[in-house]
């Protein structure tokens, strides 16, 4: 049964930080992996998302990178502003045919002015 | 524009009170989930559709049903509530199928509170 984790649970930096948010999965027989953002109170919002074929994904001031045989992918996000503080969630799919997306519980971020 | 809606925004019943909560599409996407997220836990998948065919999870207790009658609206039904079930009931889209790699498309959620 496919686990994800994400360390640290709760992050807080300056505004203008480069930081990482980690995550770890169980099964790396994955056929992808992606990044969200979680505003309190609402919905997910997709940021990037990663193939098993591929090392990693930008966009803008993220970047994601994929380790499938270590089980691992990071979340950068660089030079930090005080909008970029939500809760970020990694989720995995799995080989084996399902649509099923599996999740971390997320690492609340706070940056702070 | 919001593609993935969800109606109501707060919903309160009451123990044992059958509510139902709706989602809708403006994607045209096939596949639709109905994902239950509790306080800082992470968001479980109850179910989903692939076009018309349901998929239940395991794990999915029975008092929780759901109902498609066209592509854009999907729907979730609680037979009789608990104070277990008050969360954050999270609706998505994606363009399908399982071996794609597409994004999934999330509304607001709709926050339950049984009382």
């Amino acid at each position: 049964k496919q686990e994800v984790t994400q360390i640290p649970a709760a992050l807080s930096v300056p505004e203008g930080e480069n930081l990482v948010l980690n995550c770890s999965f169980t099964d790396s027989a994955i056929y992808n992996l992606q990044w969200f953002r979680q505003d309190p109170g609402k919905g997910l919002t997709s940021l990037l998302l990663i193939q098993s074929s591929q090392r990693e994904q930008t966009s803008g001031r993220l970047n994601a990178s994929l380790d499938k045989s270590s089980g691992r992918s990071t979340l950068y996000i660089a030079a930090s502003q005080p909008g970029d503080s939500a809760t970020y969630l990694c989720a995995v799919k799995g080989q084996g045919g399902s649509e099923k997306l599996v999740f971390g519980k997320g690492t609340k971020l706070t940056v702070n002015p | 524009d919001a593609m993935v809606i969800q109606n109501p925004r707060y919903q309160v019943t009451q123990f044992g009170k059958p509510v139902t909560l709706s989602c809708s599409q403006t994607l045209n996407h096939n596949v639709m989930y109905w994902y239950q997220q509790k306080s800082s836990q992470a968001p479980k998948l109850l179910f989903h559709y692939y076009d018309k065919d349901f998929n239940n999870e395991a794990d999915t207790p029975d008092n929780f049903q759901s109902r498609r009658p066209n592509t854009s609206f999907c729907f979730l039904d609680i037979r009789s509530p608990g104070l277990g079930d008050a969360a954050m009931y999270l609706c998505a889209t994606s363009r399908a199928g399982h071996t794609t790699n597409e994004k999934l498309f999330f509304g607001s959620g709709t926050q339950l509170s049984v009382l």
